[in-house]
């Protein structure tokens, strides 16, 4: 049974940078059928894809984004982060990883449970 | 502003039947990427739902059903369920904008 868990401060100070990293369990990050994503929801509102990485460290962003994020993925832990720099009270949200087969046709269809990250000084 | 617009609330009374609709457009649903649906109580992570426009992953209850036309998709539930109250996401990707891309989101309350 996959298992996907968020790890990371859960309050960071405006124009700092939020470190989240997403253990996976159950199952092996150097796949090549899968991709490995972030995906965040801010309070009471829906849900933004944020960027996804493969076991390789190949690496799609959303462009609204971009500038700011960096994803990176270590096969050694079995794990991959995401770096989100400059960030601001928008940028409050539920954090969730997920992963995604290969292909722009597939679904997130595992999900870990998500963390809340609060900026605020 | 999402780029795949859902009814912000939907809601029906036990058994009845509702669907809720995910409106796209030509670089999205209409270039034929596909729809996903998700659930999501709260405070708790989305769930896949139905995956390739109308496929349930395993475990899911086959009262909820997907399909898509044109630049739209739909999700029913008929014989709706006290249970069935949730969020629901609709999800495919865009090509003009290169991202994965999510609908708004569509309250459901069972009266």
């Amino acid at each position: 049974q996959l298992q996907l868990q968020e790890s990371g401060p859960g309050l960071v100070k405006p124009s700092e940078t939020l470190s989240l990293t997403c253990t996976v369990s159950g199952g092996s990050i150097s796949s090549n059928i899968y991709y490995w994503a972030w995906i965040r929801q801010p309070p009471g509102k829906g849900l933004e894809w944020i960027g996804s990485i493969n076991y390789s460290g190949r690496t799609y962003y959303n462009p609204s984004l971009k500038s700011r994020v960096t994803i990176f993925v270590d096969t050694s832990k079995n794990h991959f982060s995401l770096k989100l720099t400059s960030v601001t009270a928008a940028d409050t949200a539920v954090y969730y990883c997920a992963r995604l087969a290969v292909g722009a046709t597939t679904p997130f269809d595992s999900w870990g449970q998500g963390t809340l990250v609060t900026v605020s000084s | 502003q999402s780029v795949l617009t859902q009814p912000p609330s939907v809601s029906g009374a036990p058994g009845q039947r509702v669907t809720i609709s995910c409106t796209g457009s030509s670089s999205n649903i209409g270039a034929g990427y596909d729809v996903h649906w998700y659930q999501q109580f709260p405070g708790a992570a989305p769930k896949l739902l139905i995956y390739g426009n109308s496929n349930r992953p395993s475990g899911v209850p086959d009262r909820f059903s997907g399909s898509n036309s044109g630049t739209s998709a739909s999700l029913a539930i008929p014989g709706l369920q006290a249970e069935d109250e949730a969020d629901y996401y609709c999800q495919s990707y865009d090509s003009s904008l290169s991202t994965w891309v999510f609908g708004g989101g569509t309250k459901l309350t069972v009266l």
